[in-house]
């Protein structure tokens, strides 16, 4: 079945701890993003890529960082430079250029920094 | 800077109404609106996608319609059912091949049985 993972559902860190977030996607799409979900808030964009090795923040990126080094994986890494880590991040994919194209979400990950 | 607007926030109603779910933005030269349907603690799915040429689409029970010059898109759902009942996010895309979408803050519906 072709899709976004995200790896794990839940997670658990301690304040000052880096964590890693995992999205895979195996829909051979171009173009993938990363986006946090507060309680009562819209999506936020963090980081999206058009292109292997290539990415560019989005509206929210402080605290963040991605790496895009295979097509099917974009990883974020939450720093302990992120004040307020504890959100719901989903991760998205779409085909490049994509005037046109819907965008596809994974189910998930909910991140808790205690 | 676009801005997405989807009031109520919340709506509850009876099963078989039909409904309408409206959608306001700021900006109108958007390439796309997409809307999408977020259970609880899950992603989102996305429910019908309007190019920015079109006047609406249709998806079994599902009616986007969009007013790109007066910044507005409704959602109507059609004899409502409680397996309806989530929260609906309507999300304009950015012109040019940057496809980034910019969210509203959803409206959470329940339909009662």
């Amino acid at each position: 079945d072709g899709g976004i993972t995200q790896s794990p559902k839940y997670l658990f860190r301690k304040e000052g701890q880096n964590v890693t977030l995992s999205c895979e996607q195996n829909l051979n799409h171009d173009a993938m993003y990363w986006y946090r979900q507060d309680p009562g808030q819209g999506l936020r964009l963090i980081y999206y890529s058009q292109i292997v090795n290539d990415f560019q923040k989005g509206d929210i990126a402080e605290g963040y960082s991605v790496s895009r080094e295979k097509k099917e994986s974009f990883p974020l890494t939450v720093t302990s430079a992120q004040k307020n880590p504890t959100a719901f991040y989903l991760c998205a994919s779409n085909p490049r250029g994509s005037g046109g194209h819907e965008q596809y979400f994974g189910p998930g990950t909910r991140l808790t920094v205690t | 800077k676009q801005e997405v607007t989807q009031i109520p926030a919340a709506l509850s109603v009876p099963e078989g109404e039909n409904l309408v779910l409206n959608c306001s933005f700021t900006d109108s030269a958007i390439y796309n609106l997409q809307w999408f349907r977020q259970d609880p603690g899950k992603g989102l799915t996305s429910l019908l996608l309007i190019q920015s040429s079109q006047r609406e689409q249709t998806s079994g029970r599902l009616n986007a319609s969009l007013d790109k010059s007066s910044g507005r898109s409704t959602l109507y759902i059609a004899a409502s059912q409680p397996g309806d009942s989530a929260t609906y996010l309507c999300a304009p895309g950015g012109t040019g091949a940057n496809s980034k979408l910019t969210f509203g803050k959803g409206i959470t519906l329940s339909v009662r049985p």
